[in-house]
């Protein structure tokens, strides 16, 4: 099946540090990639959608400027969260799949701590 | 009302019973249905994809479509304490697709 490897799986940083993560498709070409970030005990939240060649869709509420997404190719996409700070701990998880209407594989996700 | 909706339970079944898993839905012109399995602290794994009205089996899995009930649901036979986990509704319509927020299942030993 389709495989989507996602890098690091843990992060502990310092507050104001950025922190790059990395999601890419393995075995498929994505136009469209999702990025995820899920607090203890709670629901997916989606918090915006990967665009090859374009500009990512962000969610209400999510800062832009904050949490850039880079989807430079077809099989690669970035979040960077910049200048982080201890809220934005948190499991973030990436998806993708060979087209919105197929299903979606996930990354095994990376777990951010700012200290 | 919500786009996907799923009861957050938690749902307790006893080991070897089937746990049935519901999910309703409100763009009527949603195409695509899955069914996602969720461990504590890990990410989602596919468990099943379903594209039109009926039943589809997979092993002790079968998903069931309603599009005119708006309803999909997960059926579990021989439930498993390993199948305890947060089982997620996702559902897809052109350039977007929605989870539910997820029904914890716990399979009683």
């Amino acid at each position: 099946g389709a495989v989507v490897s996602q890098h690091p799986s843990w992060v502990i940083c310092k507050s104001g540090t950025s922190v790059k993560i990395e999601c890419r498709s393995l075995d498929f070409q994505a136009t469209t990639m999702f990025w995820y970030r899920q607090f203890p005990k709670q629901s997916l939240m989606l918090m915006a959608t990967s665009n090859e060649g374009s500009k990512a869709t962000y969610e209400q509420g999510v800062e832009k400027d904050k949490f850039l997404i880079n989807h430079a190719s077809l099989t690669l996409s970035t979040l960077t969260v910049t200048s982080a700070h201890p809220e934005d701990s948190s499991f973030y998880i990436c998806s993708g799949g060979r087209g919105v209407s197929q299903p979606q594989h996930f990354g095994d996700g990376t777990r951010l701590s700012i200290l | 009302q919500k786009e996907v909706e799923q009861n957050s339970g938690p749902l307790s079944v006893p080991e070897g019973a089937i746990a049935s898993l519901n999910c309703t839905y409100s763009d009527r012109g949603s195409q695509s249905f899955f069914w996602y399995r969720q461990y504590s602290g890990k990410s989602p794994e596919l468990i099943m994809s379903i594209y039109s009205n009926g039943d589809k089996e997979d092993g002790r899995f079968t998903a069931q479509l309603n599009k005119a009930s708006q309803y999909v649901s997960l059926l579990i036979r021989d439930s498993q304490p390993s199948d305890s986990a947060t089982y997620l509704c996702a559902v897809s319509r052109d350039d977007k697709i929605i989870f539910g927020k997820g029904t914890r299942l716990h399979i009683l030993p």
